[in-house]
């Protein structure tokens, strides 16, 4: 049990335009998904929290405007990177937990390229 | 800043040896986590080791916690060549969030 999906693996769009990426829990109910940046050859950088039906907290510097991030039900949470350039070429993952403190699980995370 | 710390930040092995891959952190927790990572996916959930563990086994993998030196260590025993991954620790610091260390890359040669 416990597998997170992401959709999609990878995209490639144009500057200015907005990308959205969804992260699921297929066998379990996610109280609280996460959203983490990787940047190559570097570790995970925590963006935001989200819990079902409230808003997401976001880490310092992360802009809430251009990252919105949506977790309307238990299973789904969409990151949706708004007027996209370049420098958000990046691996987005998502992870998701049944409650505060218990383990998370990643989904398979997602190549944005921005053109 | 970035709470977990590991050393080293690559390492080279020979298939059926043993690898050590060491963390630490810097604030107090409630528990720490060893995630695996394959180039380019996801993260794959190792272990946990709670604040009151010393040491914990699962399968080839043995965890250690010493709290006093806030460190950790990841052994991975009769290494293959497919263990052959990016392994990151993560600590909680006290709350939901999860904190990661910059990770080691291991490479197991056949």
């Amino acid at each position: 049990g416990a597998v997170v999906s992401q959709h999609p693996s990878w995209v490639i769009c144009k500057s200015g335009t907005s990308v959205k990426i969804e992260c699921r829990s297929l066998d379990f109910q996610a109280t609280t998904m996460f959203w983490y940046r990787q940047f190559p050859k570097q570790s995970l950088m925590l963006m935001a929290t989200s819990n079902e039906g409230s808003k997401a907290t976001y880490e310092q510097g992360v802009e809430k405007d251009k990252f919105l991030i949506n977790h309307a039900s238990l299973t789904l949470s969409t990151l949706t990177v708004t007027s996209a350039h370049p420098e958000d070429s990046s691996f987005y993952i998502c992870s998701a937990s049944r409650g505060s403190s218990d383990t998370q699980y990643f989904g398979p995370g997602t190549r944005l390229t921005v053109l | 800043s970035q709470q977990g710390e590991e050393d080293p930040q690559a390492l080279s092995i020979q298939e059926g040896e043993n690898a050590t891959m060491n963390c630490s952190y810097k604030t107090s927790i409630n528990n720490l986590q060893w995630y695996r990572q394959n180039s380019g996916r996801g993260l794959v959930h190792l272990i946990l080791i709670r604040s009151n563990e010393r040491e914990k086994h699962s399968g080839r993998l043995r965890v250690t916690l010493d709290t006093s030196k806030k460190s950790s260590s990841l052994l991975i025993t009769a290494s293959r060549a497919a263990d052959t991954a990016s392994y990151f620790c993560a600590t909680d610091g006290g709350s939901e969030k999860l904190v990661f260390g910059k990770g080691t890359k291991l490479t197991v040669n056949p």
